[in-house]
């Protein structure tokens, strides 16, 4: 069964610290994609992982994949209030499709 | 930039109605997907195109068609829609780097 995890589903986190968020699946892919959602909006795309090892950072945020786990990491450094929306993560299994992860819907607060 | 548009943002209607939700793009990108979400919840992949004349059927692809006669024009449509069609449908569109870009999504209530 094709199966993408995140956990935590929900995290609350203080201004300035770290935290990460995880994301399992359950068959073979060299392709992940992490995207953040604005209440109320569409997705935006921040990193797209294509191989084992892969590491992409953008601002408070860094993103990883071990393909041989089969896992991706999103970890957030010194948060602050911007970050604030639901992340998630998805792989593509087979062809072009993409299955997505549950989310996790990150506040944090002053 | 992406240019990736839906119409309409927002459709209320009634059960037993026939809908279409309109996606296009201008970035000449092959391929093309529609999604639902429920509030809170995981995009679900309703069907997908490689190309013109290119559709195939998501995991969910809940009683609806879509069609791909221009590569940019990706159209939806619900031939009788249901209360359980109320959700959001969002339309990407994906390029060659394999970056997925989102339309802002259509908000569908179904009386």
């Amino acid at each position: 069964e094709l199966k993408v995890e995140q956990n935590p589903l929900f995290l609350s986190m203080q201004e300035g610290k770290n935290y990460t968020i995880y994301c399992n699946y359950s068959t073979t892919s060299d392709r992940l994609y992490w995207y953040r959602q604005d209440p109320g909006k569409s997705l935006e795309s921040l990193f797209v992982l294509l191989s084992n090892g892969a590491v992409k950072q953008e601002g408070r945020l860094m993103a990883s994949l071990d393909t041989k786990a089969r896992l991706s990491t999103l970890h957030i450094t010194a948060a602050v209030h911007d970050l604030s929306a639901t992340y998630f993560c998805a792989v593509v299994f087979t062809g072009n499709q993409f299955y997505f992860g549950t989310g996790t819907s990150l506040t944090v607060i002053p | 930039e992406a240019d990736i548009y839906q119409t309409p943002r927002y459709l209320v209607i009634g059960t037993g109605k026939k809908i279409t939700l309109e996606c296009s793009q201008t970035m000449g990108h092959d391929k093309m997907y529609w999604y639902q979400q429920d509030p809170g919840m995981e995009l679900h992949l309703i069907h997908y195109s490689y190309g013109v004349n290119s559709t195939e059927k998501g995991d969910l692809s809940s009683e609806s068609t879509v069609s791909r006669i221009r590569t940019e024009h990706f159209p939806l449509t619900l031939e009788s829609a249901r209360p359980s069609h109320t959700s959001q449908y969002l339309c990407a569109s994906r390029d060659s780097g394999y970056t997925q870009y989102f339309g802002p999504g259509t908000r569908l209530t179904v009386l």
